[in-house]
């Protein structure tokens, strides 16, 4: 049963820079059927897409956060990572990764990590 | 960039009601409309995805049609599980998709 879970620090001061991994388990991150994403909730908002990533390499940044957003992949280890630069409180909230598949009717969010809380503040 | 709009933004019903949420899409996307059930404290959940399949072990209760720019999910004899927050989502031009602000269904 394919699982994700995702690490980092759940405090981040304002201004540098926000990592998470995203760690695979029960099944290879280098399946050429799926991408895999980020997803995050700010408090008390809806849901918002961050980007996605491939495990060749290639990445889709949402238009909003691309100028801030790095997403990497480590096939050796199984995980993907994220980093969002430049973090003000606006960017605290739950996030998520994911896995979608890469065509449009496969594309929803069919397994999900159980998410992280990064607040940032200093 | 296709932008959805969901409708109403909250809900209030009883237990064995009906309801009905709405998704509006900018543009015309297909059947490429998915929708999530999220619980707080808990990773969202597909329920229905390309407009109207049911997602594996999902209660028969919930159903979703729809084509082009107008969707929707119904939830039938609601339970007390139900009430939680739905969210539509596009990825009509995956692997960029975009959600719906939410519906918070809650018990009247």
């Amino acid at each position: 049963q394919l699982q994700l879970q995702e690490s980092g620090p759940g405090l981040v001061k304002p201004s540098e820079t926000l990592s998470l991994t995203c760690t695979v388990s029960g099944g290879s991150i280098s399946n050429n059927l799926y991408y895999w994403g980020w997803i995050r909730q700010p408090p008390g908002k809806g849901l918002e897409y961050i980007g996605s990533i491939y495990y060749r390499g290639t990445t889709y940044y949402n238009p909003s956060l691309r100028s801030r957003v790095t997403m990497s992949v480590d096939t050796s280890k199984n995980e993907f990572s994220l980093k969002l630069s430049s973090v003000t409180a606006a960017d605290t909230g739950v996030y998520y990764c994911a896995r979608h598949g890469i065509s449009a009717a496969e594309g929803y969010l069919h397994s999900w990590g159980q998410g992280t809380l990064v607040s940032v503040s200093a | 960039d296709v932008q959805l709009t969901q409708s109403p933004s909250s809900l209030s019903a009883s237990l064995g009601d009906t309801v009905t949420i709405t998704c509006r899409a900018s543009q015309t996307i297909g059947t490429f409309l998915n929708w999530y059930q999220h619980k707080p404290g808990k990773a969202p959940r597909v329920l229905i995805y390309s407009a109207s399949k049911l997602q594996s072990g999902v209660p028969s209760r919930f159903s979703g049609d729809g084509f082009g720019t107008e969707f929707t999910l119904t939830i039938s004899n609601l339970q007390p599980e139900d009430f939680a927050t739905y969210y539509c989502q596009e990825t009509y031009s995956v692997p960029r998709c975009t959600f719906g602000q939410g519906t918070n269904l809650e018990i009247k």
